[in-house]
């Protein structure tokens, strides 16, 4: 069974707008731990927001910020005034207790100028 | 900020040949891993290392794979039998322990290494 799932293959945004890419996830855990990464066309995987499920405040980082809904098992990414520099696949993670990370099989994410 | 590198950042290996992937993870990193990316696809998983050895593998993760630690700093993949299907992006990643607090919960990826089998 598919841990994460990222149900947006591809999404595009105009310059300057707001997008929000979703995820969502399977667990029994209470506790874990959840991610965005951004692996941009030079093929690196850039963290972009962590969230630590027992916490109920929704993470933020600049224009970044997710929306955690743990009972629905959804941890979506909102990026607010997008930049071309946005542009690239974005992947959800999630880490239980253990050290095991699990991955969902990403998004495109266009800017279009 | 410590960051995760390897070496190569690209190898071309003939068909056949066995590939050493090399890795430094973070310094005060517990635990260990290599995942695979192949064009196109998603961060596929392939092994964690802990405590020297390995904690867990994927199905891709066959006998022609295997890892090492050898000096307690560095941390090798080594392909024995390169196959055409191998050529990927191979990411070396670590990560601390849960209660190493956000560096521990997250981890770190290298730039990868970009496998080409010819």
């Amino acid at each position: 069974a598919q841990t994460v799932t990222q149900s947006q293959p591809e999404m595009s945004v105009q310059e300057a707008e707001t997008v929000t890419l979703s995820c969502t996830y399977d667990t029994s855990e209470s506790d874990y731990y959840l991610f965005w990464y951004k692996q941009p066309p030079s093929r690196q995987m850039i963290l972009v927001i962590r969230q630590e499920a027992y916490k109920q405040q929704n993470a933020t980082e600049n224009r970044f910020s997710v929306n955690f809904q743990k009972a629905a098992k959804s941890f979506s990414l909102k990026i607010s005034d997008s930049q071309l520099g946005d542009a690239a696949m974005y992947f959800c993670a999630y880490r239980k207790s253990g050290n095991q990370f699990y991955f969902g099989t990403g998004t495109s994410l266009t800017v279009i100028p | 900020e410590p960051e995760v590198t390897q070496t190569p950042s690209h190898q071309v290996t003939q068909m056949g040949q066995e590939v050493i992937l090399r890795c430094v993870p973070i310094s005060n990193h517990l635990y260990f891993y290599w995942y695979r990316q192949i064009l196109g696809q998603k961060v596929e998983f392939l092994v964690s290392f802990y405590n020297n050895e390995i904690s867990e593998k994927s199905e891709i993760f066959d006998d022609q794979f295997s890892v090492e630690r050898p000096d307690g700093s560095n941390f090798t993949l080594k392909i024995r039998s390169t196959k055409l299907e191998d050529s990927a992006m191979y990411f070396c990643a670590s990560s601390g322990g849960i209660g190493q607090g956000h560096s521990g919960n997250t981890i770190y990826f290298g730039e990868g290494s970009w496998l080409t089998v010819v």
